[in-house]
């Protein structure tokens, strides 16, 4: 069973600064079948990223994401007010399907 | 447009049983796989159930196995959630949400805006 273990827990930046999300697989990730998701309170995730590194439809394009096997990586180049949210990584590729990582928040500093 | 919209948010005691339904518009619903996705107050985005496009495969994660039933009506547009034997731990917004594939589980690149289930004596 794959385990996604993402870091750090709490990342706390100030706008226009650089972000590094991390998602660690316990098992390698099949033909990279990793996705991330935003999610702001009170609303429903959306997906940014799927096959690890393909935008979803509309994201923009300081969102960006990198990785194979075991580990994987969110970066927002330049962080806009809007983008502080809370972010999980799911892989799709292994048994159990749909695994979601713990999330991480991305604060205000 | 794609839309997805979860109905059935009701309080219910421990071992009780609650319904779900999820009404798509905007696309071939028939086509694509569908799912159910929980978030327990305050907690992390924990996967649930799937349904394939006909119906035919459902997929459960341990929690629920046994007692959560997913289903759907393509003549109707609509994913459903027939959840039994409810436990405190149940108590989550349950969210629905498209598979981005028609043949395959994937990826999520639409979902609904949630409903509650609160689990409480």
């Amino acid at each position: 069973e794959i385990v996604l273990t993402q870091s750090p827990g709490t990342l706390s930046l100030s706008p226009g600064e650089r972000a590094t999300l991390s998602c660690r697989a316990s098992q390698s990730v099949s033909s990279s079948y990793l996705a991330w998701y935003q999610q702001k309170p009170g609303q429903a995730p959306r997906l940014l990223i799927y096959g690890a590194s393909s935008r979803a439809t509309g994201i923009p394009d300081r969102f960006s994401g990198s990785g194979s096997g075991t580990d994987f990586t969110l970066t927002i180049s330049r962080l806009e007010p809007e983008d502080f949210a809370v972010y999980y990584c799911q892989q799709y590729g292994s048994s159990p399907r749909g695994t979601f990582g713990q999330g991480t928040k991305l604060e205000i500093k | 447009e794609v839309q997805l919209v979860e109905s059935g948010e009701g309080l219910v005691q421990p071992g009780g049983s609650l319904r779900l339904s999820c009404a798509a518009s905007g696309f071939t619903f028939s086509s694509y796989a569908m799912h159910w996705v929980r978030q327990a107050p305050g907690k992390g985005l924990e996967y649930v159930s799937a349904i394939s496009s006909n119906g035919g495969s459902t997929y459960y994660a341990d929690s629920v196995k046994g007692r959560f039933t997913i289903s759907r009506d393509n003549s109707k547009n609509t994913l459903y959630l027939q959840m039994g034997s409810l436990r405190a731990e149940d108590m989550a917004v349950y969210y629905c949400a498209r598979d981005a594939h028609s043949s395959s589980w994937t990826y999520f690149d639409y979902w609904g805006q949630g409903t509650l289930v609160t689990v409480s004596s």
